[in-house]
This record gives C-alpha cells, structure tokens and sequence, in this order.
C-alpha cells in the first residue's frame, strides 16, 4: 500500500510566476485535502477535493485553485505568484466516511522570489 | 471560531523520561475529533494519536497517551520513556466538520528535543 507522493520536492518561482504543485493519494482514499504551512506556523486549510469536486475551501484567494482526477491524484495551481505563497504545501488524503485523520505527504517546499 | 492553542513552543526531555506537551482548544460544538501529529524533519505529518470527544477514555498508543478534559477543553499528549526519535514539532489539530467537508485547524506547534 503506497502513501501520498507529492510532486515536486523543492521549487522556486518568481513572483507573478504560476505553479502546478501534484499530490498522489493514499490507495482507497478518495478525498484529497491540501494545506500551507508557513515557517514556523502550524499547516493552514486550502481546500479540500471529493468526487472530483471541491468541496470545502480555507480563507485562500482565487487564484489557488485545484483539481482532482478520477483516480483520486490531485493538482494544487497558485496563479500570479506573491512573496507571501512562500511555505511548505502539504496535500493530505482520507477516506470520505473517516474521522481517523489523514495521511499526509511530505509536501512540497515553495520558495518565490 | 474553533481555535488551538500550543502555549508551549519549545520544550526538552533527556532520553528515557517523560514529557507532557499541552493543548487547549475552543469550540461550541458536542462532539468532535482531536489529533496529535509529529513533524519530524522530513517534513511529513505523522499522526500520533486521535480522541473523539464523546468518549471519555483517554486514547493510549504504546508510548504515548493523552489527558483529555472535555469540560477544560484540553488536551495534553504524554510521551512516556521518550527516545531519540521523538525529537520533532508536535501539532495538536481539531477536526472541524461542515457538511460533508472535514478539516484541521492546528495550533502553532511545540518544537520537542530529546537529549541523550
């Protein structure tokens, strides 16, 4: 049973840039939520996908916006990059019907410049 | 508004003994779910333990056990005979439910050192 796999690592932008971040689910999790986590703050609620749909979203600006596959992957966009996107993305995977928590990747470090 | 608070934001243990990291919370709702997760330098959310509020056993993982006063709306991890590798950021979160969409909200962490 694989985890969450997250795409890339580590990357660095520009500010005005966009950015395509990927998460891969946990096998038989169907809903992908995805957080930021600042430096040295705990991971803050972006959105959450079930069904390929968003269904769920934290005081984030429009231009973050996701997607979900029908094999439950899912993709994070942040368009016209700002110098505050900088931070830690986590995309964490579940079950829908689950109260035991989530399965977290080990994110992707985002760095605008 | 839910919230969680982490009044502790550094704390160390030498190896072998026990450390309790605090958490307190706020919510109107009855009845809700509480985690502790371990952020090691790895960078991924480990779950440590989980406590649904409407049982008032506290739950127990091997080494680690919570101390969950619902009326207090606290909720401290204990970590027992700790180890090298516990040394990591330690969040407590609270699940928020609405509709058919969960989410955690966190606390700023507790930045855990175990010395040998």
């Amino acid at each position: 049973e694989t985890g969450v796999t997250q795409s890339p690592t580590h990357l660095i932008k520009t500010r005005g840039q966009q950015v395509t971040l990927r998460c891969s689910s946990q096998s038989g999790h169907n809903t992908v939520s995805w957080y930021q986590q600042a430096l040295g703050q705990g991971p803050q609620f972006i959105f959450q996908y079930y069904r390929e749909e968003e269904n769920g979203r934290g005081n984030f600006p429009p231009r973050f916006s996701g997607l979900q596959f029908p094999n439950y992957s899912s993709e994070l966009n942040v368009n016209a990059l700002e110098l505050d996107d900088s931070a830690l993305y986590l995309c964490a995977s579940s079950p829908q019907d689950s109260y035991y928590g989530y399965t977290f990747g080990s994110g992707t470090r985002l760095t605008v410049v | 508004a839910q919230t969680v608070t982490q009044s502790q934001p550094e704390m160390s243990v030498q190896e072998a003994e026990t450390v309790t990291l605090s958490c307190t919370y706020d919510t109107s709702e009855s009845n809700y779910y509480l985690f502790w997760y371990k952020q090691p330098p790895s960078r991924q959310m480990i779950l440590v333990i989980r406590q649904e509020a409407y049982k008032q056993q506290n739950a127990t993982e091997n080494r680690f056990s919570v101390n969950f006063q619902k009326a207090a709306k606290s909720f401290s991890l204990k970590i027992s005979d700790s180890q090298l590798g516990d040394t990591a950021m330690y969040f407590c979160a609270f699940m928020m439910e609405t509709g058919n969409n969960r989410k955690l909200i966190w606390g700023l962490g507790t930045s855990l050192a175990v010395n040998p």
